[in-house]
């Protein structure tokens, strides 16, 4: 069962403007999720990561926002540049020693911005 | 500071055969993860080592091993290559186990003829 869901497969949005990708979950117990950005023959770049215990976390022009009860985050990119063209994963771990070291990721999400 | 490393990173293969990949994880970084990346199935966790031992193991069968190494750098084994076996094989390190943030290599495209 796909506990973490990216329902958009691709977004096309004109540079300057915001970028919003989304990402659903199910488990109540993951604590930490991530983004991260996979350009083609290169390896998931870490963007940006949330606690379950905040609703918000900024770096830059990147911006997650998580909403527990609706079980729902979203990575905001303000202003979106052309070399922000990429497929953005949605991650999320779970704490205890059985889950240690394992990401579940998302579909992922491909971004597209027009010049 | 040099980020994770991955070889080979290209490797073709026939049913049959079995590959060891490497990964040299980021320097100070002790806990390696390895994920296999599918269009169908996407990222899937394959299993983790921290200090010489697999302290978490995905969903796979048998064909899939790895270990770890003194100086952290890791190694992952698939014997007996079926055509499913063509994938994405990513590793990503972290400073310890349970530190959740990883920082992943460019992976190794291996194809199963």
């Amino acid at each position: 069962d796909q506990q973490v869901k990216q329902n958009s497969p691709s977004l096309s949005v004109q540079e300057g403007r915001i970028s919003i990708l989304n990402c659903d979950y199910t488990n109540s117990m993951f604590d930490y999720f991530l983004w991260y950005k996979k350009y083609p023959a290169e390896g998931p770049t870490f963007l940006i990561s949330i606690s379950s215990i905040k609703d918000k976390n900024e770096d830059g022009r990147f911006t997650v926002f998580l909403n527990k009860s609706a079980k729902h985050l979203s990575l905001h990119i303000v202003p979106s540049q052309p070399g922000d063209s990429a497929v953005y994963f949605c991650a999320a771990s779970k704490p205890g020693s059985s889950n240690t070291g394992k990401l579940i990721f998302g579909q992922g999400t491909t971004l597209q911005v027009k010049p | 500071k040099a980020g994770v490393t991955q070889t080979p990173r290209y490797l073709i293969k026939t049913r049959g055969q079995q590959v060891t990949l490497s990964c040299s994880p980021i320097s100070g970084h002790r806990s390696v993860s390895w994920y296999q990346q599918t269009p169908g199935q996407g990222l899937q966790f394959l299993f983790e080592y921290f200090s010489e031992t697999q302290r978490n193991k995905g969903n796979f069968p048998g064909r899939f091993s790895g270990r770890q190494f003194s100086n952290s750098r890791s190694e992952m084994n698939v014997s007996t290559l079926e055509l499913g076996d063509s994938a994405l094989y990513l590793c990503a390190s972290s400073p310890s186990t349970g530190e959740q943030t990883q920082y992943f290599g460019p992976g190794t495209r291996l194809l199963v003829l």
